[in-house]
């Protein structure tokens, strides 16, 4: 099994929809993070969490919300999706600020 | 506001040509630097990261970096390019306590 496992794989939503991308890992490290890729802009960081009882924003955290289930669960939702949000999200884990580990991402469509 | 830039956005490349991606960073004190390579269709490999000491930089597949720390600098460099290298290149920073934030990319294109 994969260290860090996101769910779907790829995702077809309708504009206004309420969406739920799912994230867990197996390396039992504390630190997680949501990331969405978009050609010629990179990685940006929509939430992080350092532990359980920790939720930060990221650079880009409108439209968006995250629940920190567990150590090993962090889910990212989009209340009500529209299309910009259109991206390749990618999930990851870090022991303190070095090793970090990332899924293999989920492709969201908006439609 | 910290950011990370990468000065080029696309490099064309014949197999065997030098190979050199700029990255510069706005943050000041201490940082943590990261480059990472994601091929077509793949999720993001770490090529190599520096924390402390020498400030250059192994990684795999031949690529080194570079840090300095005066120009806030972190170039990442190969000495002879292969076309399995064409993917995109990002680097990364982040300081202790900070999620680490990435640049843009460079998407990196070797001919052979």
């Amino acid at each position: 099994d994969a260290d860090v496992t996101q769910t779907p794989r790829n995702r077809i939503t309708k504009t206004g929809k309420r969406i739920m991308l799912e994230c867990s890992q197996t390396k039992g490290h504390d630190r997680m993070y949501w990331y969405r890729q978009d050609p010629g802009l990179g990685l940006r960081l929509i939430y992080y969490s350092f532990d359980v009882k920790d939720i930060n924003k990221g650079e880009i955290s409108d439209g968006y919300s995250v629940s920190r289930q567990a150590q090993a669960k962090f889910s990212l939702s989009l209340e009500s999706a529209i299309p910009n949000q259109t991206a390749l999200y990618f999930c990851a884990t870090s022991e303190g600020a070095y090793g970090y580990t990332f899924g293999s991402g989920t492709r969201l469509t908006v439609v | 506001a910290q950011s990370v830039s990468q000065h080029n956005h696309h490099v064309i490349l014949s197999e065997a040509a030098s190979l050199e991606l700029g990255c510069n960073y706005s943050y000041g004190g201490t940082v943590n630097l990261f480059w990472y390579v994601q091929y077509p269709g793949q999720h993001l490999q770490l090529l190599l990261k520096y924390f402390s000491g020498d400030p250059l930089v192994k990684g795999i597949k031949g690529f080194e970096a570079e840090f300095i720390k005066s120009k806030f600098s972190f170039n990442l460099r190969k000495p002879s390019v292969q076309w399995s290298d064409t993917a995109e290149y990002f680097c990364a920073v982040n300081q202790a306590g900070t999620a680490l934030i990435f640049g843009k990319g460079t998407t990196l294109s070797v001919s052979s």
